[in-house]
């Protein structure tokens, strides 16, 4: 594939627990964006972080960069059942105009 | 604020016909994505404008795909004609800009071809 490869391919954690996700693609960047989407449903954006950036914070949500190792994770602290949904990075290339998003990580909170 | 609003949310079409989705951005954005999803994977890109000039529609296939923004606003992605893999849901997004924004989606359209 182009860009955009999450792992773990699934996750099941407990309630309370954190939740960690990562990101692997292959060519150099612009920006890194991360997604949620619950099932049946349209995404809802997460975070942004460019390539100049190592980490950012959002409430509960931690995403860092390794732009020499070319990948990404991101950390959902003391989880809820309601984060059960797909994740999914997408990647916005240095060159051109692509958007390339990623296979997804599905997350399952159990309460 | 409105969000993108798609429509129809579902459709049922036998193969060789044709069909077109309809998607309104949210007002003032003036980047538009159509992404195809299929069950079990991401979404791809098919193709993007900016105001009412198409950016890129490098994975948009042209033999049966189409796609206008009349007035740089509502977007409509036509199929025609359909075949067995092009069942998926088809989602609009919507941005200020370009790459480097945020984008909003819409609720998608689920497309069953039989």
């Amino acid at each position: 594939s182009q860009q955009g490869e999450e792992d773990p391919q699934a996750l099941s954690i407990q309630e309370g627990e954190n939740a960690t996700m990562n990101c692997s693609y292959k060519t150099s960047i612009n920006n890194l964006q991360w997604y949620r989407q619950n099932s049946g449903r349209g995404l809802v954006h997460l975070i942004l972080i460019r390539s100049n950036e190592r980490e950012k914070h959002s409430g509960r949500l931690r995403v860092t960069l390794d732009t020499s190792k070319k990948s990404s994770s991101l950390l959902i602290t003391a989880s809820r059942a309601a984060d059960t949904a797909s994740y999914f990075c997408a990647t916005a290339l240095d060159t051109g105009n692509q958007f390339y998003f990623g296979t997804g990580t599905s997350l399952t909170v159990i309460p | 604020e409105a969000g993108v609003a798609q429509s129809p949310r579902y459709k049922i079409i036998e193969k060789r016909q044709s069909v077109a989705f309809w998607c309104n951005p949210i007002s003032g954005h003036a980047t538009l994505y159509w992404y195809q999803q299929i069950l079990g994977q991401g979404p791809k890109l098919l193709i993007q404008f900016q105001n009412n000039g198409v950016v890129d529609d490098s994975q948009l296939p042209k033999d049966r795909f189409s796609a206008e923004r009349l007035k740089g606003v509502d977007s409509t992605l036509k199929i025609q004609p359909a075949k067995l893999e092009d069942s998926a849901v088809y989602l609009c997004a919507s941005s200020l800009g370009g790459r480097t924004y945020e984008q909003y989606f819409g609720p998608g359209t689920r497309l069953t071809v039989t």
